[in-house]
């Protein structure tokens, strides 16, 4: 299908595991972003890409790895897993600077 | 620093008036503002954007104003519906996108 997807949807993983969410969007869009949304403050950027193999740290990006082999693909990887990094997950595209991101459905990522 | 943010975290409006939710900017160099609507279990959806080189721009039910001179940005929804009851965040755009904390419209019958 068309579009950006994530998956999985939902995860529960234990601390101190490593934890991989994968966005895929198929428009060949430039720019990808990942974002956490947690109660009270909204959707925080945590890295962002603006193509393949160049990647930059958003607003708060400790604990978190990403890379980008591939247009078409942003992996987001937790080395560590920590109780504080349970949210929700949103990973979003756009085609230029000037545009709007078009967002996956998220996951919601649970640490116990 | 860089910041977005909204003036309030709730608004609760009579269905078929108007809305108005706001958002102020600290980054007087942004050129481009997008305001995202969030219904419950969802991705953030596009609403409408802004350049800095416009005053005003509307779509469908929606207008969107921006008042550089005081950093603020408004969004204005006519005859407001109950499918218009999300949370709408405010988002300032260079290479990277950066959310205000959101304003949840609540829609009263």
């Amino acid at each position: 299908d068309a579009g950006i997807t994530q998956s999985p949807r939902y995860k529960i993983t234990e601390t101190g595991r490593q934890v991989t969410l994968m966005c895929h969007q198929t428009w060949s869009h430039s720019y990808m972003f990942w974002y956490r949304q947690d109660l009270g403050h909204g959707l925080r950027l945590i890295y962002y890409s603006a193509a393949a193999d160049i990647t930059d740290k958003g607003e708060v990006p400790d604990g978190y790895v990403v890379s980008r082999s591939k247009t078409e693909n942003f992996p987001l990887t937790l080395e560590s897993a920590t109780r504080s990094q349970t949210s929700v997950y949103f990973c979003a595209s756009t085609h230029r600077i000037l545009a709007e991101a078009f967002f996956g459905q998220g996951t919601r990522l649970t640490v116990v | 620093g860089e910041s977005v943010g909204l003036h309030l975290p709730t608004l609760s409006v009579q269905e078929g008036d108007n809305s108005i939710i706001n958002c102020a900017y600290s980054n007087s160099a942004s050129d481009y503002f997008i305001w995202y609507k969030q219904e419950s279990g969802k991705g953030p959806q596009f609403i409408i954007d802004i350049r800095s080189n416009m005053d005003k721009r509307q779509g469908q039910r929606v207008t969107v104003l921006l008042n550089k001179t005081v950093k603020h940005l408004s969004l204005q929804i006519a005859a407001t519906q109950p499918g218009d009851s999300a949370v709408y965040f405010c988002a300032e755009r260079e290479d990277k996108i950066i959310f205000g904390k959101g304003t949840r419209l609540h829609i009263l019958p």
